[in-house]
């Protein structure tokens, strides 16, 4: 079955420092790979999406690119800010219907 | 444009009680999806519908657990009895056919 595999966190960083996220993933066929932030007290927010094989996707200074030969989707972000520190969530969409398989989440702390 | 609602916020209960949970999903949305989140892991599909009709329950525990979208709208999702590890976020969603999930802020259960 398809499934997702992040790395634990939490990841604590010093504002403006770069950002690195991993995700894997296994599943049947050519899924949609997803990254949603979950701010605190808050319900999950799509952050960005690709749909398909090198495809980058992006959004507020965030990036992750499918990369089929290594099965990854890792979210970077160059300089993060306080405002960041949240909860993300890699997820794939398999081909086959538009159920979401999320990984486990990771925390980011950013710190002042 | 108003956002995926859910009610109540928080819940605690005692095992073996039972316990109700309602969403209003956004305006023309047909697709709706029931998630549970148990604490530290990612949101797992309990049960998906298109207009009031199952879509997948594959994961839906139907000995304790049920679902309901009469007239392809609002939904509740019900557990009875209550276990102690049913204790998680529940997280409802709402989409257009094969399009973004967008999520509610969730009901926090906690069973004593």
């Amino acid at each position: 079955g398809n499934s997702v595999t992040q790395m634990e966190g939490p990841v604590t960083l010093s504002e403006e420092a770069f950002l690195t996220i991993n995700c894997t993933y296994t599943a049947t066929g050519y899924p949609s790979l997803f990254w949603y932030v979950q701010y605190p007290g808050e319900g999950l927010q799509l952050l960005l999406k690709a749909t398909k094989a090198d495809d980058k996707g992006s959004n507020k200074g965030f990036e992750a690119t499918y990369r089929k030969e290594t099965t990854s989707f890792h979210l970077e972000k160059g300089s993060v800010q306080v405002s960041d520190s949240a909860v993300y969530f890699c997820a794939l969409r398999s081909n086959a219907g538009n159920m979401l398989t999320f990984g486990g989440g990771t925390r980011l702390m950013v710190k002042p | 444009e108003a956002g995926v609602a859910q009610s109540p916020r928080y819940k605690i209960i005692e095992k073996r009680q039972s316990v109700a949970f309602w969403c209003n999903p956004i305006s023309g949305h047909a697709t709706l999806y029931w998630y549970q989140q148990i604490l530290g892991q990612g949101p797992k599909l309990l049960i998906q519908f298109q207009n009031n009709g199952v879509v997948d329950d594959s994961q839906l525990p139907k000995d304790r657990f049920s679902a309901e979208r009469l007239k392809g709208v609002d939904s509740t999702l019900k557990i009875q009895p209550a276990k102690l590890e049913d204790s998680a976020v529940y997280l409802c969603a709402s989409s257009l056919l094969g399009n973004e999930q967008f999520f509610g802020p969730g009901t926090r259960l906690t069973v004593l």
